[in-house]
């Protein structure tokens, strides 16, 4: 079942604007990761924010959470082409180890 | 060389046929995972397994089995293949309970 869901679906960006994607999840957590996966290419983890934690940032990276709305977003500063990748949530189901992933932002990074 | 190796990268085989996709990784991690992507719908959950004795279903289990072989080692089976098991599929590995996981780069599998 699909626990976290991210919006938009498809975001197509110049080069040098920032992209902020958004992710909902139904049920508590106690941390929240998000993704990135190139083309056809194997998931990297990107960044795991704790429930406890509000904000976390990582070069050009910033991820927030807001646990009273269940909902995260993953900001992306001045983008590169280099950036273009499908981004993806992920959060425990259940508060087990099972991570369960939301279908995903197509990020598109126009030079 | 990669710390999550799947094999085959890419086949193509035709229903009925029994395949075994394998996945090895060096990084000493307990916890290994079968996902398989589908376009448009993510990632699901195929099985898991939190060491060589510990096997556990996921969402999607029906139609596939693994096996542990060492804890390097976790094989996904397909029975009988059928066309709607064409997807791409991942292998990935935690060392922890905090469930950060490291993803091999995937196998495509196509059913005719």
């Amino acid at each position: 079942s699909q626990q976290g869901e991210e919006d938009p679906q498809a975001l197509s960006i110049q080069e040098g604007e920032n992209a902020t994607m958004n992710c909902s999840y139904k049920t508590s957590i106690n941390n929240l990761q998000w993704y990135r996966q190139n083309s056809g290419r194997g998931l990297v983890h990107l960044i795991l924010i704790r429930s406890n934690e509000r904000e976390k940032h990582s070069g050009r990276l910033r991820v927030t959470l807001d646990t009273s709305k269940k909902s995260s977003s993953l900001l992306i500063t001045a983008s590169r082409a280099a950036d273009t990748a499908s981004y993806f949530c992920a959060t425990p189901q259940g508060g087990s180890e099972k991570l369960v992933f939301g279908k995903g932002t197509k990020l598109t990074v126009n030079p | 060389d990669a710390d999550v190796t799947q094999t085959p990268r890419n086949r193509i085989t035709k229903t009925g046929k029994r395949i075994m996709l394998e996945c090895s990784q060096t990084k000493g991690h307990d916890r290994m995972y079968w996902y398989r992507q589908d376009p448009g719908l993510g990632l699901r959950l195929i099985y898991y397994s939190f060491d060589v004795k510990d096997i556990n279903k996921g969402e999607i289990s029906d139609g596939y089995s693994v096996s542990r072989q060492a804890q390097a080692k976790f094989s996904l089976s397909l029975e009988s293949a059928i066309p709607n098991q064409t997807a791409l599929y991942f292998c990935a590995t935690s060392g922890n309970s905090v469930g950060e996981l490291f993803f091999g780069e995937g196998s495509r599998l196509t059913v005719l």
